[in-house]
């Protein structure tokens, strides 16, 4: 696609509930990052793929949070038994080249736990 | 991991007006992006620039790499350049971002 592309851009869930978060890289990018912002903050890391090998997840903040990238392409960030202090926006972010590049973010995910 | 800071946190310009902003990182980089959120969250990328200078408009950076900064000029500043800048870095699997610096443009 002409650019990173990510669903929903809006969610609400209940506190408990699951929720997955989708992101659409650019065509042929080699590289996929999530990361966590904050209000007010700078984005934080959460994970990197290259190709669909899962090569750092250091920053997922627990075992609730999992990400894959079976196929290379679409990621999909699953956050299980949301907490409020998941309520943040989840941004994706791809490059061409394995481990760096210059980095092209989607629009984001914004999530907000009740 | 590697520490990002930018300055000024917060800046409020009259329109017209040019401003620069500084990020400065504690390690070797490999690269070094320059961003601007808007006020809908996305990030826009402005520069990709690991060493030198670019310019693209009203906007240049110059980046030098072995004393580890790098700057964001803004000259004659629009009420359109208000948001965020953020500067990112990266070494090995990550980029790791400052904490922006919120700029104002007041007409």
């Amino acid at each position: 696609g002409a650019g990173v592309s990510q669903s929903p851009r809006y969610k609400v869930a209940k506190r408990g509930q699951d929720v997955a978060l989708r992101c659409d890289p650019i065509s042929g990018h080699v590289s996929l990052f999530w990361y966590q912002q904050a209000l007010g903050q700078g984005p934080e890391f959460l994970t990197y793929f290259q190709n669909e090998a899962q090569l750092d997840k250091s920053g997922l903040p627990s075992d609730r949070f999992f990400a894959e990238r079976p196929e290379g392409s679409v990621s999909t960030l699953k956050i299980q038994r949301t907490q409020q202090e998941d309520s943040a926006v989840y941004l994706c972010a791809s490059s061409l080249l394995a481990g760096g590049g210059e980095l092209f973010f989607g629009e984001g995910s914004r999530l907000t736990v009740l | 991991g590697i520490q990002v800071e930018q300055s000024p946190p917060d800046l409020i310009l009259q329109e017209g007006a040019n401003s620069t902003l500084r990020c400065n990182f504690s390690d070797s980089v490999n690269n070094l992006q320059w961003f601007h959120q808007n006020p809908w969250g996305q990030l826009i990328n402005l520069f990709y620039i690991p060493s030198g200078t670019k310019q693209n408009g009203r906007l240049s950076a110059t980046t030098v790499a072995t004393e580890r900064y790098s700057l964001l000029y803004i000259s004659s500043s629009q009420t359109t350049d208000s948001g965020v800048y953020f500067c990112a870095v990266n070494t090995g699997n990550q980029f790791y971002f400052g904490t922006g610096t919120s700029l104002t443009v007041i007409p």
